[in-house]
């Protein structure tokens, strides 16, 4: 079975801080995805990734930048935290290439953050 | 933005009844995907369906898919209280960059 894991279940920081999300998957997928969830709004796409040091804005990229160096991990930074990204962030790994259509995505157990 | 619309937001049966979640879609897709999410955790793939399909089966789910009316529902026959969770439809539509666009969810309670 794909494993995607995620590096922290809950996160608290402070307003300001810099905040890596760590998330590695195990089965050679291409594509890797960042989210968060917010409760009555569903999925949000933040950023992702098709293939190593590649990155696509997603809908809401505004405060966060992502880092992919290596095919398996896919990094969130947000680079000064605030309020506002307080939220449930989930990422997601997908297979095969974007040829035709969009593929099922396997999921991490997310990570919830809080900034105060 | 968000394609997909489940509905009801929310539901509660008894175990062992069926339970009908819906999911309304605006524009041409590609295909639709049923998630489950038990509370606080990741999303877990169930069912994708393409658009040249009308129905599919996996164990106790169903789903079917009415593009002239862009919607699909989820049935899930005989319940148990371990299919209580949240669920959500997302549609890869067809000018959407492959990328899927999600529902809000309906959340099932399953009552023993």
């Amino acid at each position: 079975d794909v494993k995607v894991t995620q590096s922290s279940r809950y996160l608290v920081k402070r307003t300001g801080e810099k905040v890596f999300l760590e998330c590695v998957q195990d089965m050679d997928h291409e594509n890797m995805f960042w989210y968060r969830q917010d409760p009555g709004l569903g999925l949000r796409l933040i950023y992702f990734s098709y293939d190593v040091k590649m990155k696509e804005k997603g809908d809401i990229p505004e405060g966060y930048s992502v880092s992919r160096e290596k095919k398996e991990r896919f990094s969130l930074i947000l680079e000064s935290a605030s309020t506002n990204q307080t939220s449930m962030y989930l990422c997601a790994s997908s297979f095969p290439p974007r040829l035709v259509e969009a593929e099922k995505l396997f999921f991490g157990s997310g990570t919830q953050l809080s900034v105060l | 933005s968000q394609q997909g619309e489940e509905d009801p937001q929310a539901l509660s049966i008894q175990e062992g009844e069926n339970a009908t979640m819906n999911c309304s879609y605006k524009t041409s897709i590609n295909n639709l995907q049923w998630y489950r999410q038990n509370s606080g955790r990741g999303l877990v793939h169930l069912i994708l369906i393409r658009s040249n399909e009308r129905e599919k089966h996996s164990g106790r789910l169903r789903v079917t898919l009415d593009t002239s009316k862009k919607s699909s529902s989820l049935l899930i026959t005989a319940s148990r209280a371990a299919d209580t969770a949240s669920y959500f439809c997302a549609t890869d539509g067809m000018d959407s960059n492959y990328q899927l666009i999600w529902g809000a969810g309906t959340k099932l309670i399953i009552k023993p």
